[in-house]
This record gives structure tokens, C-alpha cells and sequence, in this order.
């Protein structure tokens, strides 16, 4: 089983649409959670961190849930310009910091 | 754009063969992650050095060596290379302690043929 999995999509959603991603990991132990952006052929950048608290970002909200390992990424209000792969990431307990990548979940916001 | 510059940006190998990967860091930062991203995949950490020593290795073998340099920038080698090595491979850099963002570089897109 892989340590961090998601659910890859595609997700394809209007323009306006809300959507939710969804991640689940396996280890316990686990320390930070993010998720990340990447668009097409290019490298991967933060989009937020996630906290147990919750984290909200102008339409960007993510979610922690510790006791059942699971993380969540909600987009209101969809743009043309979402549309990208969103990386949930795991950094466990004594890795030295090694981001721990899910496999994406690809997003296609059409007009 | 992040201050992570990483060279070459394209790279055509045979089966076998050895590759040197570059790396220079973000201004400030210590700390260099390579991690290798297949077609499909999400990225996969292969090892981490911090002021010039390797501080955590993935799931790779020996093949897969790095070295990092007083101005902290770092190098990714490959030896006898495999078709399955073919992917992007990313550098990200970011300071020492806590969970402090890495930067990711735009990769080097390796083939092997």
C-alpha cells in the first residue's frame, strides 16, 4: 500500500464548480501535511499547508483529520487557471524532512 | 520564479551510461532535496544533503550518489543507467530545521534509451 494515496482523476468541473480532492496516508506517525500545485511539465510549488485546525485561503480551504488520515483540498468558485495536478504531501515523523508525494489528482476547469 | 536553477534542462542518455545533474540553490538556503518524478507519478525522494553531508536517503540504490558543495549547490549522479530511469528529476532547497518550505528548481528531464 502506498504510504500517501489519491484519488488522480480527472476531475473535470466547470467553470464556477466547487470540487473536493481527497488524500489518505498511512503512516501515523506523520508530521506535516501539504497540498502542492503542479502544472503541466513544470516543478511543483506550495499551494498551502494543512492543519488539524483547518487552513482556509481565499477559495482554498484544506482540512486535517489525524484520527482517520485524512487530508482534503476544497476549490470554490473554480477558475480557467486551477487547472493543474494537485499533490498531497506528507512529511513523516524522522524523515529528515523528505516530502512524501501522493501520485496527484489532475484538475481540467472548463469554460 | 524561486532561485533554484538546475542543469541541463534536457538530457538524452543510452542504457548504461553514466549522468551528472546539477543544482544551484535559493540564496540563503542549506539544505538540497533531489527527488525523481516518473510520467504519472507523483515525485519520490532520493536523498537530502545538508552542509555537505547526506542527510536522509528514499528508497534508491547506490547507483543514485550526490554531492553537495561549500556554496551548497549539489549534484545527482546516476551510474549504468536503466530505461526506468528515465523521468524528471527535481532539486529543492530550503533552510535547515522544522518543516520549512522547500523550493522546488524547474527539473532536468532525463531519457534513457
Amino acid at each position: 500500500r502506498k504510504e500517501v494515496e489519491q484519488d488522480p482523476g480527472p476531475f473535470n468541473v466547470p467553470e464556477g464548480a466547487t470540487v473536493a480532492f481527497n488524500c489518505t496516508y498511512s503512516n501515523s506517525a506523520s508530521q506535516s501535511f501539504f497540498w502542492y500545485r503542479q502544472d503541466c511539465r513544470k516543478e511543483p510549488k506550495l499551494l498551502m499547508s494543512v492543519y488539524s485546525s483547518g487552513n482556509e485561503d481565499g477559495r482554498f480551504t484544506a482540512q486535517l483529520n489525524r484520527a482517520s488520515q485524512y487530508i482534503s483540498l476544497l476549490i470554490r468558485d473554480s477558475k480557467l487557471s486551477d487547472s493543474a495536478t494537485y499533490l498531497c504531501v506528507v512529511i513523516p515523523l524522522l524523515s529528515g524532512y523528505a516530502l512524501n508525494f501522493g501520485k496527484g489528482t489532475s484538475l481540467l476547469v472548463t469554460p | 520564479e524561486t532561485g533554484v536553477t538546475q542543469s541541463p534542462t534536457h538530457l538524452i542518455k543510452t542504457r548504461g551510461q553514466q549522468v551528472t545533474l546539477r543544482c544551484s540553490s535559493q540564496s540563503g538556503h542549506n539544505t538540497v532535496s533531489w527527488y525523481q518524478q516518473a510520467l504519472g507519478q507523483g515525485p519520490q525522494f532520493i536523498f537530502q544533503y545538508y552542509r555537505e553531508e547526506e542527510n536522509g536517503r528514499g528508497n534508491f540504490p547506490p547507483r543514485f550518489s550526490g554531492l553537495q558543495f561549500p556554496n551548497y549547490s549539489s549534484e545527482l549522479n546516476v551510474n549504468a543507467l536503466e530505461l526506468d530511469d528515465s523521468a524528471l528529476y527535481l532539486c529543492a532547497s530550503s533552510s535547515a530545521g522544522g518543516d520549512d518550505e522547500q523550493f522546488f528548481g524547474p527539473g532536468t528531464r532525463l531519457t534513457v534509451l
